[in-house]
Formats: C-alpha cells, structure tokens, sequence
C-alpha cells in the first residue's frame, strides 16, 4: 500500500513547455485534489475530482487542465508553462469525508 | 474575506509551554473540520479531526463551536518537536473540497 505517489519529485521548465505532473493513489479514494503552496501562502486548490469521469474546478484553475479516467490516476496537466506556476504541487486523495492524505509533493521550478 | 482565516504567527513558546491557536470559517454549511501539521517543505499531515463535542489525542486538544464558526487547536507541554506549522482545514459539505487557513507557525524554543 503505497498512499499517493507523485512524480517527478523536482522539475524544472522552459517558459512556453508542457507536462504533466502525475498522482497516482491506491486506496480506491474516490476523492483526488490537486493544490499549489507558494511561499508565505496556503494550500489553493486547483482542480479536484469526486470520482471517476468527474472533475472540477478549483480557485486557481487557469493555466491547468486534469482528466480522471480511472480512480486511481489524477494527472495535472500545465498547457503552457509560465513563471507564475513556479510553485510546490501537492496531490490528494480521500474516501468520502474522512480526511485526506498527501503526496510527498512535487516541486517545479519555470524559467 | 478567506474561506478560513488563522493567526500566521509566528509563535515562539518555551519548551513545556501550553499554546492555543484559533481559526474561523464562513462558510456555515461547512461538514468536517481538520488540523493538519507541515513540516518545512513536506506534505500536510492530518494531526487530529475535529468534533462538535471535541476531541483529545494525548497533548492536544481540539475544539469546535459551529455556533461561531470557530475552531481551536491547544497544545499542551509543548515539545521541541512540535515546532511546524499548523493548518485549519473545512470541508464544505459534499464538495470532496479542502479548504486551508494560511498556517499558524509554532516554534518551541529550549
């Protein structure tokens, strides 16, 4: 029982590149969630997901895109890298109302 | 305003020190409520849920009063390695949503 996996752990990109940053969870939680830390801010949630096939958006949705095709996937797509996204990610996942438990985190660095 | 409003600090507390924090929420349909304790440049990690009724779990207490839409969080004989920060957590009501409070940050001295 591995939790929630996030890879790559570091990244760094070029102004203008796409990735995709990867979460992966094997609780069968049916709740995944997506948030940035920035320095001196909390947790602000980007997108997050009540199950397969649902997604949503959360306060700072722009510049990101997600898919939940199966329940334990939840990648985080950055379309069009910009400096802004410099930041750490943090992916979640949950069962119903119960709380939730983090990946290690994957830190990004745009230049 | 924030969705959950904390006291960043920072509090600086001798060791054996009790400490309280406080947060609000303005969100009254708000259903689960949480402490979740980060270690610089770590993940959160749940420390203790929070209930109406509230809850003990060793050194610390939490508390709930969703009259005022508040929640505390006291540690008692604070402990070197309690230094971190604290973040108030509300789930809105069947949203699969976390909602953070900014972070207390506690640093328990010798």
């Amino acid at each position: 029982n591995a939790g929630v996996t996030q890879t790559p752990k570091f990244q760094v990109l070029k102004t203008g590149q796409s990735m995709t940053l990867q979460c992966a969870q094997d609780m069968n939680h049916e709740y995944m969630s997506w948030y940035r830390q920035d320095p001196g801010m909390g947790l602000r949630l980007i997108h997050y997901s009540v199950g397969a096939g649902i997604t949503d958006q959360g306060e700072v949705p722009n510049g990101y895109n997600v898919s939940r095709s199966t329940t334990e996937d939840f990648p985080l797509r950055l379309l069009s890298a910009a400096p802004s996204q410099t930041s750490v990610y943090f992916c979640a996942s949950s069962y119903s109302a119960q709380p939730y438990t983090f990946g290690s985190g994957t830190r990004l660095t745009v230049v | 305003r924030k969705e959950v409003e904390q006291d960043p600090g920072p509090f600086n507390v001798p060791e054996g020190a009790t400490v309280a924090f406080n947060c609000t929420y303005s969100n009254s349909a708000s259903q689960s409520f949480f402490w979740y304790r980060q270690d610089c440049r770590k993940e959160p990690k749940l420390l203790m849920s929070v209930y109406s009724s509230g809850n003990e779990d060793g050194r610390f207490t939490a508390q709930l009063n969703r009259a005022s839409q508040y929640i505390s969080l006291l540690i008692r004989d604070s402990k070197l390695s309690d230094s971190a920060t604290y973040l108030c957590v509300v789930t809105p009501s069947n949203t699969g949503k976390l909602i953070f409070g900014q972070g207390t940050t506690l640093q328990v001295k010798p």
